[in-house]
């Protein structure tokens, strides 16, 4: 069975610090692996997907995941955060073997950014 | 182009009662996914529909039900109603393969008193 666990609710960060949100997964295959982000009052945002390749993806507003087949593990990631980036993310994953796998979704972190 | 468009926005419902949910997706997308969005559960997937079959179901009552029509539109009916259905149900849509993105709605909350 597919699962991912976001093992943070909440991530607090100074303004221009790096910033980490942490997500492992466990699937039977190989993954698809995604990151969205909530603001208040809005539906999820595709942020950046890995499919194959190079482990470092970038994203969308300077955002990155690394992913890590070993520690079955897909960080996100960005070296300076902005107030801006307060908000909900959510990891994602999808096993590739099967187009009847269902994409699965992290109970999501709350990410907040103080000046 | 248009992005996914879900009605009602808001509704507010008394326990018994039943509620349609709309979904619309974006021009060419035939994959349109429901979830269930609470503070306490996360993002809890409904189903999942591809050219008007289910392709997908989530651990949900059959209370909850869904359909697609051949315009990719998509409905989701909950019927007798619960306190704990209260939630923000988000539809997303996606292109066929497993490796694409899905684009959501604003959502439609529910509230059920």
């Amino acid at each position: 069975a597919q699962s991912v666990a976001q093992p943070e609710d909440q991530v607090n960060v100074a303004e221009g610090n790096p910033l980490t949100v942490k997500c492992t997964y466990s699937v039977s295959g190989n993954p698809y692996l995604f990151w969205y982000v909530q603001y208040p009052n809005r539906g999820l945002q595709f942020l950046l997907k890995y499919i194959t390749g190079d482990n470092l993806v970038k994203g969308s507003y300077g955002f990155e995941a690394e992913f890590n087949k070993s520690q079955t593990s897909f960080h996100l990631k960005k070296p300076s955060a902005l107030v801006s980036d307060s908000a909900l993310y959510f990891c994602a994953v999808r096993d590739r073997g099967s187009s009847a796998s269902k994409i699965i979704f992290g109970s999501g972190t709350r990410l907040s950014i103080r000046p | 182009k248009a992005g996914v468009t879900q009605t009602p926005r808001y509704l507010i419902k008394t326990r018994g009662q039943q509620v349609t949910l709309s979904c619309s997706p974006i021009s060419g997308h035939r994959s349109v996914s429901w979830y269930q969005q609470t503070p306490g559960q996360g993002l809890q997937f409904l189903f999942e529909y591809f050219s008007e079959t289910q392709r997908n179901k989530g651990n949900f009552p059959g209370r909850f039900s869904g359909r697609q029509f051949s315009n990719s539109r998509s409905e989701m009916n909950v019927s007798t109603l619960e306190l704990g259905d209260s939630a923000l149900y988000l539809c997303a849509s996606s292109l066929e393969t497993t490796q694409n993105i899905q684009y959501f709605g604003a959502g439609t909350r529910l509230s059920v008193l």
